[in-house]
């Protein structure tokens, strides 16, 4: 079944601890993205990549890290967290990265809780 | 000003009628539009996508864009309980990767 996935689905964290958020895609996508979702503010990108080790910043980057090592996984990075990045994080691919129009397709979700 | 807006909700409207939902926009180099339906507790999945003015019908769903007053919208036809989600507008920003903007959804309720 064409999916991506994430890992874990739920955790609780205390602030300064690193956590890592797996994503994976088994559809031979070349973009990736992460995404944080918050009430009242929608949904936005954190992270890009276009391809392996291409990656790039969205729009609120600050206190992630993302590496693309390989073409179906996207890691996200907390080096240390804090209560402020408690949020819905969903990870997203797409089939092209330098098409227009492209769908992407989102992960079940993270639920983060940092103490 | 938001980039992409929407009206929050929640939306009410009564089963078998039309659910109308709207998005506006503010940056006019955006080229292509998407609705993802969000229910609670669940990824975004893609209901309808547009590039070009005017409307795309895809069974219940008629999506419709106006470029000159930067407007998108969405019609739901018979609108069903299963319909109750929240209703994600995306614009794209496309520069050398496709950037994917979104509004904060509105919440739709039908009911029965």
């Amino acid at each position: 079944e064409a999916q991506v996935t994430q890992n874990p689905r739920y955790l609780i964290t205390v602030t300064g601890k690193k956590l890592t958020v797996t994503c994976s895609q088994n559809m031979n996508h070349e973009y990736m993205s992460w995404y944080r979702q918050d009430p009242g503010l929608g949904l936005r990108q954190i992270y890009y990549s276009m391809n392996v080790e291409v990656t790039d910043k969205g729009d609120v980057p600050e206190g992630y890290k993302v590496s693309r090592k390989e073409k179906r996984n996207f890691p996200l990075i907390l080096e240390s967290p804090s209560p402020n990045q408690t949020s819905l994080y969903f990870c997203a691919s797409s089939r092209f990265s330098g098409r227009v129009g492209e769908t992407q397709y989102f992960g079940p979700g993270t639920r983060l809780l940092v103490l | 000003q938001k980039e992409v807006e929407q009206n929050s909700g929640p939306l009410s409207v009564p089963e078998g009628a039309i659910a109308s939902l709207n998005c506006t926009y503010s940056d006019r180099v955006s080229q292509s539009f998407f609705w993802y339906r969000q229910y609670s507790g669940k990824s975004p999945e893609l209901i309808m996508s547009i590039y070009s003015n005017g409307d795309k019908e895809d069974g219940r769903f008629t999506a419709q864009l106006n470029k000159a007053s930067q407007y998108v919208s969405l019609l739901i036809r018979d609108s069903q309980p299963s319909d109750s989600a929240t209703y994600l507008c995306a614009a794209e920003r496309f520069q050398g990767a496709q950037k994917l903007v979104f509004g904060q959804g509105t919440r739709l309720t039908i009911n029965p």
